[in-house]
Order: C-alpha cells, then sequence, then structure tokens
C-alpha cells in the first residue's frame, strides 16, 4: 500500500538537544511538507520542498532544519534552537501541478521535551 | 483576525443526529476547499474537497461552499459513533499552500 511513514511515533528529547524526525513516502510525490499542530492551533506550516536537493520556509522554520536529498525522503531537525518543541508533527506529500493538489498525511510524530 | 475560523467545540451529538460544522474565511482568494478527518493520536485524512463554490456529495457527507459569505460547511447525516473525530478545514489558492482551521471536535454519542 502507498503512504507515507513517520518515525518515531513518540520522541523525548532533553532541553538543550538536536532530534531527527522521519519521514518517508512511497506515492511518487514530488512535494512534501513538515506541519507543526498544537492544541487549539491550526496546522502550521514548517518546511517544505517541491523537488529533490530543493526546499523553503514555511511559516515557522525557526529553529528546524530539514534536508531533501532523495525524493521519497524528508527529514525534519527539531533544533536546540526551538524554544517551545513539544508538539505533533505532520509529514505529508502531494503532487505538483495546477489543481488542488491534496496533502496525503502521515500518522504523526509526537516530541516531548523534559 | 485569523485567515480561517473554525468553532473548536467540542461538539456532541446523539447517533443518528445530522451535523453540521463550519469555517469562515477572510481571503476571497481561495479556489479549493477540503475537510479533512483527524482521529486522536493519528494523521488527518481528506474526507471531500470543492472548487469554487457549490455543493458536493459522498454517502453520508456533504460539503457547501458559499464564496460570496466566504463560508463553508460540512454536513454529515446519520451520524455514527465512528465519527467522533476532529475535523479540519483547509483552503487555498491555486499555486500556494494551504491554510488549515483549528479543527472542530465532534463527539457522536451511542
Amino acid at each position: 500500500d502507498g503512504g507515507i511513514t513517520q518515525s518515531p511515533k513518540y520522541l523525548f528529547r532533553k532541553e538543550g538537544q538536536n532530534v531527527t524526525l522521519s519521514c518517508e513516502q512511497n506515492l511518487n510525490h514530488d512535494a512534501m511538507y513538515w506541519y507543526r499542530q498544537d492544541p487549539g492551533q491550526g496546522l502550521r506550516l514548517i518546511y517544505y520542498s517541491q523537488i529533490v536537493n530543493d526546499f523553503q520556509k514555511g511559516d515557522i522554520a525557526e529553529g528546524y532544519s530539514v534536508s531533501r536529498e532523495k525524493k521519497e525522503s524528508f527529514p525534519l531537525t527539531v533544533t536546540s534552537a526551538q524554544k517551545n518543541p513539544t508538539a505533533f508533527y505532520l509529514c505529508a506529500s502531494s503532487i505538483v501541478g495546477s489543481g488542488a493538489n491534496v496533502l496525503t498525511f502521515g500518522a504523526g510524530s509526537r516530541l516531548t521535551v523534559l | 483576525q485569523k485567515e480561517v475560523e473554525q468553532d473548536p467545540g467540542p461538539l456532541s451529538v446523539p447517533e443518528g443526529a445530522i451535523v453540521s460544522l463550519n469555517c469562515t474565511y477572510s481571503n476571497s482568494a481561495f479556489q479549493y476547499f477540503m475537510w479533512y478527518r483527524q482521529y486522536s493520536r493519528k494523521g488527518p485524512e481528506l474526507l471531500m474537497y470543492t472548487y469554487s463554490s457549490g455543493n458536493k456529495e459522498d454517502g453520508r457527507f456533504t460539503a457547501q461552499v458559499d464564496k460570496s459569505s466566504k463560508y463553508i460547511s460540512l454536513f454529515i447525516r446519520d451520524s455514527q459513533p465512528s465519527d467522533s473525530a476532529t475535523y479540519l478545514c483547509a483552503m487555498k489558492v491555486e499555486g500556494q499552500n494551504f491554510v488549515f482551521g483549528p479543527g472542530t471536535r465532534l463527539s457522536v454519542l451511542p
């Protein structure tokens, strides 16, 4: 079955540590996205990439970094510079082109800072 | 004012009720309108999407878009306990990224 796999599902981090969240898709989608979800707020875009070796900042990129070395993979690193990293992180993918380009989401990764 | 507003709920209804979920928005340029369903601790899944104004029906679900009022709705007929989830509206302009509402939490009581 085609889909998006995020790992780990749960992650705990000590303050001052960097952590990397994995996102892999086998949908052959060109675009991939990282969103952050906090209670009572809509999904907020962190970074997105429409092609390998290229990515753009979203609305809340500070304290995060990404890479896109392969079409299938778009890992997100939450750095120690992110002031409030505890959240639910969602990876998504879509086709690129005209039209709705609906998002397909992974199951999410919950990061908790201790 | 937020670009997309949605009543967070929680909304509790008895099984079999008709549910109405709504979003309002401020950007008249939005063209594509989506509804996603998200179960607790899971990723959102696409329920329906519409382009521009009008209605779209899929089984027990009907999506309506009223661009003149900047208002979209999702109706669920014969609601089931399995419909208990958070419902997110999302919308976009061609060539731009999606903007999401905060979600409405729905509980359908048996």
